[in-house]
């Protein structure tokens, strides 16, 4: 099955600046990439994702990348704030599979 | 108006204890997911219906029996509950099943405490 690996696990930013979160997966056969952020004390809620027909997607201050031959993807969260502070969690999937496979989370602290 | 509820949002009890968290979803949707987050905040699917027909059992304990009495419920009994079965219990819908390439909506989450 498809194993999904993230890093890091805790990341603190001072506010303004940049936040970049990895991933990487093992099923070449992935083509479905989700970020979901939770907030303390509530369910995880998409924020962007990608699928492997596409190499970059952006929205506002977020951004996701994903390089299908390392087969890595990351997050990129631009002039970041408060309200960011959040666990981020990347997933996989491919059509066949029913289901997401997430990585462990990391949690964003940015620091005002 | 709350897309996927859940009740009750804190659970707390002995083990050996049978215990039940509901699920409602008023998106419309078609497929429903119950995950489990540890402590480690890993969360891991546990089943998913579809139409309210079983899709995934992950690998779960038979103690853990999902129902579907319609595709806008998706219940969760656990029997005999165990230490190791403290975790917050996430209920999760999308429009289809699509193998997991849907947006998924979560509901806020029971948190179960079993002494």
């Amino acid at each position: 099955g498809e194993n999904v690996e993230q890093h890091p696990s805790t990341l603190s930013v001072q506010e303004g600046d940049s936040a970049v979160i990895k991933c990487t997966y093992s099923d070449s056969a992935s083509n479905y990439f989700p970020w979901y952020k939770q907030e303390l004390g509530k369910g995880p809620q998409l924020i962007i994702d990608i699928r492997s027909n596409v190499g970059e997607k952006k929205d506002q201050r977020i951004a996701v990348t994903l390089n299908k031959t390392a087969k890595h993807f990351s997050l990129h969260i631009t002039e970041t704030q408060p309200e960011d502070s959040a666990v981020y969690f990347c997933a996989a999937s491919n059509y066949n599979d029913y289901k997401l496979s997430f990585g462990a989370g990391t949690t964003v602290t940015v620091r005002a | 108006d709350t897309a996927v509820s859940q009740t009750p949002k804190y659970l707390v009890t002995q083990m050996g204890n049978d215990k039940s968290i509901k699920c409602e979803q008023n998106l419309g949707h078609d497929t429903m997911y119950w995950y489990k987050q540890d402590s480690k905040k890993f969360l891991k699917i546990m089943f998913s219906y579809n139409n309210k027909e079983l899709i995934i059992n992950e690998t779960v304990p038979n103690r853990f029996s999902p129902k579907s009495p319609d595709k806008a419920h998706l219940n969760l009994h656990i029997n005999s509950l165990e230490l190791g079965d403290s975790a917050v219990y996430f209920c999760a819908s999308s429009l289809r099943l699509a193998g997991g390439m849907e947006t998924q909506y979560f509901g806020p989450g029971t948190r179960l405490l079993v002494l």
